[in-house]
């Protein structure tokens, strides 16, 4: 049974330039959530997506964005980039309605803005 | 607006402690909390889930309680081990799709 599953593991970007992060559900789930942690910090929530829209969101500038697929896998962009949004971006993986909406965490994404 | 504290944010025990983690939120209306640990520069892997009408989970030597009431929740491990030094993270959500983190607890086992 394949677990959540996040690419790249690391990435280094210059600042003002554009990211896309990608992350796979675990089997079986259909709702995808997105979460920044700073180093020394919990995770803080971006969004949820949910049958290919955008479900939730936390409190996050519009250029990050997202998008799921027909697949439920997901995509995470940030625009813009600043030294600020370097973080490890973390996917979790749910079922969307009916259940008891555990989380389950892919291995994140390192980001490095220079 | 929820709140999520855990105290305390380091711990250093030797092997065969038994020990308690402290989990408080400030908004007692939630849907469930979940326990998760994180090994340095890695993901989460949940521990633990406890939906709001329950009071505590089981999990081998893991065991978490909620007191909704009093906004509280802890997490038990029993005889410690060196390899469960990590960093203990709760998270609530509550009537919205969001989970809520607390800034977790770093924990070190001495063995």
């Amino acid at each position: 049974d394949a677990g959540v599953t996040q690419s790249p593991t690391h990435l280094i970007k210059t600042r003002g330039q554009q990211v896309t992060l990608r992350c796979s559900p675990k089997s079986g789930h259909d709702t995808v959530s997105w979460y920044q942690q700073a180093l020394g910090q919990g995770p803080q929530f971006i969004f949820q997506y949910y049958e290919e829209e955008e479900r939730q969101r936390g409190n996050f500038p519009d250029r990050f964005s997202g998008h799921q697929f027909p697949n439920y896998s997901s995509e995470l962009n940030v625009n813009a980039l600043l030294l600020g949004d370097s973080a490890l971006y973390l996917c979790a993986s749910s079922l969307g309605q009916g259940s008891l909406d555990e989380q389950y965490f892919g291995p994140g994404t390192r980001l490095t803005v220079t | 607006k929820q709140e999520v504290t855990q105290i305390p944010a380091a711990l250093s025990v030797p092997e065969g402690e038994n020990l308690v983690l402290n989990c408080s939120f400030t908004d007692s209306a939630i849907y469930n909390l979940q326990w998760f640990r994180q090994d340095p520069g890695k993901g989460l892997t949940s521990l633990l889930l406890i939906q709001s009408s329950q009071r505590e989970q089981t999990s081998g030597r893991l065991n978490a309680s909620l007191d909704k009431s009093s906004g509280r929740s802890t997490l038990y491990i029993a005889a410690s081990q060196p390899g469960d030094s990590a960093t203990y993270l709760c998270a609530v959500r509550g009537g919205t799709y969001k989970y809520i983190f607390g800034t977790g607890t770093r924990l070190k086992v001495l063995a």
